[in-house]
């Protein structure tokens, strides 16, 4: 089977850093997506790494090491619109490639 | 590019009907979409995989006579919620992934919130 875990909540303030973990346990991994989602919206996509080693988009990083089973999503200088939940996916399935999704980390950015 | 509409983005019906909620993609083509179930503060749940010109995929525990899902063209799935029942509140998302590209990235729907009566 499948298991993801994130951290449940998570508190950081503005234009401070904040790294959010994933580790996860699967057979069949085929890469690993963070994706962004505000309350009652849909999830945006954020990164997908495939490989080890870490992944810069702007503010936004994300990093990989498959041997651990271990992700982090890297956000810097936090802005009061990242407030929102953070979702570790991971894909498996095969040909289908489906993603399971961990619970999602809820960050707060405070003033 | 890359966008998914989802519609309608909520809905309130009373026990017994059914409801279609549709899910295009605007500016690529789909050969593969999903259906998603989320609960209140938890996290995405995979109903089904849809395939454009063959039966869904459902994921053990999701019935199929309930949920009928209908992917007719590269650009459109339908999820119909049958005889829909108080338990069957919940909001749905679908996403699309696009065709020829390597990457299995996901793109979403803006979401149903189903309110069932």
């Amino acid at each position: 089977g499948q298991n993801i875990d994130q951290p449940t909540e998570m508190t950081a303030t503005e234009g401070a850093i904040v790294q959010i973990n994933c580790t996860y346990q699967t057979s069949g991994f085929n890469g690993l997506f963070w994706y962004q989602q505000h309350a009652g919206e849909a999830p945006t996509f954020l990164s997908y790494n495939v490989l080890d080693g870490l992944e810069e988009k702007g503010r936004f990083s994300s990093f990989l090491s498959r041997s651990k089973g271990y992700s982090y999503l890297l956000l810097k200088e936090l802005q009061m619109k990242d407030s929102a939940s953070y979702l570790c996916a991971i894909v498996y399935g095969g040909a289908t490639n489906k993603l399971i999704f961990g619970t999602g980390t809820l960050l707060a950015v405070q003033p | 590019g890359a966008v998914v509409s989802q519609h309608p983005s909520r809905v309130i019906c009373k026990s017994g009907t059914s409801v279609k909620i549709e899910c295009r993609s605007l500016d690529f083509q789909a050969t593969t979409m999903f259906w998603y179930r989320q609960f209140p503060k938890q996290s995405l749940m995979l109903m089904a995989t849809s395939n454009e010109g063959s039966k869904a995929t459902y994921e053990q525990g999701v019935e199929k006579d309930k949920f009928l899902i209908n992917h007719a063209s590269l650009t459109l799935s339908t999820l119909t919620v049958t005889s829909a029942h108080p338990e069957d509140s919940s909001f749905y998302i679908c996403s699309a992934r696009r065709n020829a590209i390597a990457k299995n990235i996901q793109y979403f729907g803006a979401g149903t919130r189903l309110s069932v009566l």
